[in-house]
């Protein structure tokens, strides 16, 4: 099965500097990647997502990056604020499994 | 995007007993999931709820543990049995509308289990 990990852990930068998030993926099947942010207390929110069809995708802040040489994918935050600290997760699924399989988590703070 | 709602919201339970988690989803989707989220950890796919017949299970889920119903493409139910406290986590619904690869999930209910 898929198996999906997660750099680094834990992820401290100050505001307004830029986060990096990545991860990399075992089943060169895999073709769907999305990021998702969780805040203390809540569901995860979907954020931005990228199709393996696509190298990149961005949205404002938020930009993904996807090698799928490599099988590595990146989330990329710039010009972070302190609302942007919360966990991050990243997550792969394959087009014959609906499934997502999930990251271990990056919890990002972002100082003041 | 779905709106998802998940009843209780929080709960904590005596060992031995069971608790039922409802989602509802606020409109018809082909495809709904149950995740656990342990303490501190990633998700883990439990089971996905198919309408109309049985729930399929993941390595390490038995339904008898977690039996899931789902009577329509708006609802779902997981029941977490005979309860212990290495059960004591986060449940979350999550819900994939037809003809889209996006997954959302629902706020989740926090479990303790004493």
């Amino acid at each position: 099965g898929e198996n999906v990990e997660q750099h680094p852990s834990t992820l401290s930068v100050q505001e307004g500097d830029s986060a990096v998030i990545k991860c990399t993926y075992s089943d060169s099947a895999s073709n769907y990647f999305p990021w998702y942010k969780q805040e203390l207390g809540k569901g995860p929110q979907l954020i931005i997502d990228i199709r393996s069809n696509v190298g990149e995708k961005k949205d404002q802040r938020i930009a993904v990056t996807l090698n799928k040489t490599a099988k590595h994918f990146s989330l990329h935050i710039t010009e972070t604020q302190p609302e942007d600290s919360a966990v991050y997760f990243c997550a792969a699924s394959s087009g014959s499994a609906r499934q997502l399989t999930f990251g271990s988590g990056t919890q990002l703070t972002v100082l003041p | 995007s779905a709106v998802i709602s998940q009843k209780p919201s929080r709960d904590i339970c005596q060992r031995g007993t069971s608790l039922t988690i409802q989602c509802q989803v606020d409109s018809q989707v082909t495809m709904m999931f149950w995740y656990r989220q342990q303490p501190g950890q990633s998700l883990t796919l439990i089971a996905t709820a198919n309408q109309g017949s049985e729930a399929t299970y993941e390595s390490g889920f038995v339904i008898d543990k977690f039996p899931i119903s789902r009577p329509n493409l708006t609802f779902s139910t997981l029941t977490v049995s005979n309860m212990s406290p290495e059960d004591s986590s986060i449940y979350l619904c999550s819900v994939q509308p037809q003809g889209s690869r996006e997954q959302f999930f629902g706020p989740g209910t926090r479990l303790t289990v004493l």
